[in-house]
């Protein structure tokens, strides 16, 4: 099993759709949760962190489970501008180690 | 803003040449990374310092691959004998200062390779 494993893309949504990507990760042990976006031919830019008891920020909600090893990302009422890839990063095993990364989900937004 | 320089952002070289890449994180940052990022892929960890102690190293940095921290500021990746395999997108990271448990990283833009 892959370290972190995402949707397979691409997902191709009408402006104002709802959309979600999940994700799993394979260590248990892992403590630290993010999405990060990345646009084409640029670096990745944190989007937002994942806590445990899910978290909020405007459109972008994200939720954590545990006992599943399971992330998700949700993003209401899609704009243009979300068009990018997402990607889940888990940490590998304790705090300080290495981020791991998917291989991240494309979204593309159309009007 | 992100706080990381990169140098240089592009560099095309032939195979066999020796490449060396460097990440100036603006302000003092005690973590640092190294990742390589090819097209339709994640970033793929490659090694990490704390201040200038190499403290983790990916199965993936072969023994052509060095990377040092010397003064625990900026940070050189070297890749020697390039190969056309080792063409990628090379990214810096630095970890935030924060709680450790919740450290996300924060990427310079990169220095995108060429090995022809």
């Amino acid at each position: 099993r892959k370290e972190v494993e995402q949707d397979p893309g691409p997902f191709n949504v009408p402006e104002g759709a709802t959309v979600a990507f999940n994700c799993t990760y394979s260590n248990s042990a892992s403590q630290s949760f993010f999405w990060y976006r990345q646009d084409c031919r640029k670096e990745p830019k944190l989007l937002m962190s994942v806590y445990s008891s899910g978290n909020e920020d405007g459109r972008f909600t994200a939720q954590l489970n545990r006992a599943s090893q399971y992330i998700s990302l949700l993003i209401r009422d899609s704009k243009l501008s979300d068009s990018a890839t997402y990607l889940c990063v888990v940490n590998k095993e304790q705090a300080g180690t290495a981020l791991i990364f998917g291989k991240g989900t494309t979204l593309s937004v159309s009007s | 803003d992100t706080g990381v320089s990169q140098n240089p952002r592009h560099k095309i070289t032939k195979r066999g040449q020796n490449v060396t890449f460097r990440c100036d994180p603006i302000s003092e940052h005690n973590r640092l990374y190294w990742y390589r990022q090819t097209l339709g892929q994640g970033p793929e960890f490659l090694t990490y310092f704390q201040n200038e102690a190499q403290l983790e190293k990916s199965r993936l940095l072969s023994d052509r691959f060095s990377a040092e921290r010397p003064k625990g500021s900026f940070s050189t990746l070297e890749i020697q004998r390039t190969e056309q395999g080792d063409s990628a997108m090379y990214l810096c990271a630095i970890g935030t200062p924060t709680v450790i448990w919740d450290s996300p990283l924060h990427f310079g833009n990169g220095t995108r390779l060429t090995v022809t």
